[in-house]
């Protein structure tokens, strides 16, 4: 058990639609580092949060936001679905570990 | 910007082998980390292994070890006395140290692994 949850584990949603998926980061962890794992992109950081402030933006979409609340967990809000984000999204706390949640397999149909 | 570079899309040994994946990368930083993790079926990422550049003595966990190659650019994870449970995805990753990690894992494409009994 890495100690990061992450919810929802399955996720189907209709095109156009918006979704928020949670991560709640190991006890102590400041980050949040938010993958997308896709087969057409394989497994890209999207962003970082560190103790409520966005640190870094990689590949992200701009449907795409996230935030970090006062109690370290994460949300990432994906909005105007299409069915290229299906994908698994993971988040994962600590810079040189980086313990990853289980994922949420997002179904975009 | 880094890459990351697998250039084993799959391989398939027997179990008890040895085994060895390939991982090359690029970069103009010079402190940063290199990581091997592991997916199985469950899709679950696991930690396999880390390297810290700046180490010259090769990273070991129990019967996973790398050859860091720094001047080369290598990062190879060799898997001794394979084992069923071995099989899964395997990708390479790197993170620079520079900015406390701020821009987090760059990933390889991966290798599946595949251990035959």
């Amino acid at each position: 058990d890495s100690g990061v949850t992450q919810t929802p584990k399955h996720l189907i949603t209709a095109t156009g639609q918006r979704v928020t998926l949670r991560c709640s980061p190991r006890s102590g962890d400041l980050s949040v580092y938010w993958y997308q794992q896709s087969l057409d992109q394989g497994l890209q950081f999207l962003i970082h949060y560190y103790n409520g402030e966005e640190r870094a933006k990689g590949n992200i979409l701009e449907r795409f936001s996230a935030q970090q609340f006062p109690d370290l967990h994460s949300e990432l809000n994906l909005s105007s679905l299409e069915l290229g984000d299906s994908a698994l999204y993971f988040c994962a706390s600590s810079v040189t570990e980086a313990f990853f949640g289980q994922g949420t397999r997002l179904t975009v149909v | 910007a880094q890459t990351v570079t697998q250039s084993q899309p799959e391989m398939s040994v027997q179990e008890a082998e040895t085994v060895t994946l390939s991982c090359t990368y690029d970069t103009s930083e010079n402190n940063y980390y290199l990581f091997w993790y592991k997916q199985p079926p469950s899709r679950q990422m696991i930690l396999v292994i880390r390297q810290e550049a700046y180490k010259q003595q090769n990273a070991t966990e129990n019967r996973f070890s790398v050859n860091f190659q720094k001047a080369a650019k290598s990062f190879s994870l060799k898997i001794s006395d394979s084992q069923l449970g071995d099989t899964a995805m395997y990708f390479c990753a790197f993170m620079k140290q520079s900015g406390g990690g701020a821009d987090g894992l760059t990933f390889g494409k991966g290798t599946h692994l595949i251990i035959q009994p």
